[in-house]
């Protein structure tokens, strides 16, 4: 089954750091562009960052550049967020999400495999 | 404020047709695809259509997208209570370098 797992959100304080994990299963995690997409609490959808499949591109929104880096572990089939100086605004439900593609950009089919969320929680 | 507009509701009853618009610019829909997503709350944005008019598998063609210049909208037919979600359009950000999404619609089926 194809799967995608988000862990660890959790509370944090502002100016602190957070580092998101997505553990890939049931597909060929090299094959594949990932995004993270979050959504605030009544808010819509906010893509927040991507990579390509080799690492070789990399994305983000201008709301998190600089303070976010997103990587993956091919050996381990993960993609990660490091969140660093966290804002209040940061706190979301925060998706991993497939690119049905291997590069980011306007070639994509679309991102078709996504996890259940991860929430992040910013506040003193 | 996102950079592609979509009107915050919609409704229609059981059985209508109902359109969603996505404004944009050249530099995002212009010139790219583009993607609508499906959303119910508590659960996964479930991908509608890709390259702007394309159904993934298992999508039913009651759902169609469109594009024109730099607007697009997403159609649903023979509306059903199951249609009730959120739906976001997307597409790539030449200028940006970067993936957007519009603000969401709301869609209430009477």
């Amino acid at each position: 089954e194809v799967q995608l797992v988000e862990s660890g959100g959790g509370l944090v304080q502002p100016g602190r750091s957070l580092r998101l994990s997505c553990a890939a299963s049931g597909f060929t995690f090299d094959d594949y562009a990932m995004h993270w997409v979050r959504q605030a609490l009544g808010k819509g959808l906010e893509w927040v960052s991507g990579i390509s499949w080799n690492s070789g591109n990399i994305a983000y929104a201008d709301s998190v550049k600089g303070r976010f880096i997103i990587s993956r572990d091919l050996a381990k089939n993960s993609l990660y967020l490091q969140m660093n100086s966290l804002r209040d605004e940061d706190t979301a439900l925060y998706y991993c999400a497939r690119d049905s593609w291997l590069d980011l950009g306007s070639g994509s089919f679309g991102m078709d495999v996504w996890g259940q969320g991860t929430t992040v929680t910013v506040s003193s | 404020q996102s950079v592609l507009s979509q009107p915050p509701s919609a409704s229609g009853t059981p059985g209508q047709r109902v359109t969603i618009s996505c404004s944009g610019s050249s530099s995002n829909i212009g010139n790219n695809y583009v993607y609508w997503y499906q959303h119910l709350p508590g659960t996964a944005p479930k991908l509608l259509v890709y390259r702007n008019n394309q159904r993934p598998s298992g999508v039913p063609d009651r759902f169609s997208g469109s594009k024109s210049g730099t607007s697009a909208s997403l159609a649903i037919s023979g509306l059903r209570s199951e249609d009730e979600a959120d739906y976001y359009c997307a597409t790539w950000d030449g200028s940006l370098s970067a993936w957007v999404f519009g603000g969401g619609t709301k869609l209430t089926v009477l």
